[in-house]
């Protein structure tokens, strides 16, 4: 199937600094990729669509100015958590699809605000 | 609108009996099918799909899922569960190019 990388893998940081997190698709091009959160024992919950070379389209309840998303190339998308705080401690996965309906998703990012 | 429905939050299986994992749907349209599974602190593994063929979808490591539209499930099976399938399983669907719509998800644990 097809690789979908997230980087890092965890990252502590602390309160009021900004964190990049990485989504690439290593062996397609993704016009679309998705940034999804799960916050513990609960399901996955999609924060926004990535398109390449245009805006990113948020959820509803979601701060497009704290979760500012980059998808400058066709491999590509960036999740920057902007001043982060505790509340924002969380675990970030990506998806992307190379064609049809099937989604691969990224390693996940454990991100821990302190 | 799709939605998914997975009945238990945690099932407990012994090793070497039938794993059930049950999932229920809702689309007005035909709806693509999928079953994940997630070990701690990793992304998420495909472990099959249904896609308007099949109804008996086989998956990886020894799953497989039914798709019954007259029940609007697609229930997650396996014969004999092992220990290495203790993780936390989600159902989701989706039509054509739409976003990925995910069950609440369903932790198994698999006991010696």
């Amino acid at each position: 199937g097809a690789v979908v990388s997230q980087h890092p893998s965890w990252v502590i940081c602390k309160s009021g600094t900004s964190v990049k997190i990485e989504c690439r698709s290593l062996d397609f091009q993704a016009t679309t990729m998705f940034w999804y959160r799960q916050f513990p024992k609960q399901s996955l919950m999609l924060m926004a669509t990535s398109n390449e070379g245009s805006k990113a389209t948020y959820e509803q309840g979601v701060e497009k100015d704290k979760f500012l998303i980059n998808h400058a190339s066709l491999t590509l998308s960036t999740l920057t958590v902007t001043s982060a705080h505790p509340e924002d401690s969380s675990f970030y996965i990506c998806s992307a699809r190379p064609g049809g309906v099937e989604a691969f998703f990224g390693q996940g990012t454990r991100l821990t605000v302190v | 609108a799709q939605s998914v429905t997975q009945l238990g939050s945690h099932v407990s299986v012994s090793e070497g009996a039938l794993v059930l994992l049950r999932c229920n749907y809702s689309s007005s349209v035909p709806p693509y099918l999928f079953w994940y599974v997630q070990y701690p602190n990793q992304g998420l593994q495909l472990l099959l799909k249904y896609t308007s063929a099949a109804t008996l979808v086989k998956g990886i490591n020894g799953f497989e899922a039914e798709f019954k539209k007259s029940e609007t499930s697609f229930h997650l099976t396996k014969p004999s569960a092992h220990m290495s399938d203790a993780a936390e399983y989600f159902c989701a669907v989706t039509v054509s190019q739409g976003n990925l719509i995910f069950g609440k998800g369903t932790k198994l644990s698999v006991k010696p």
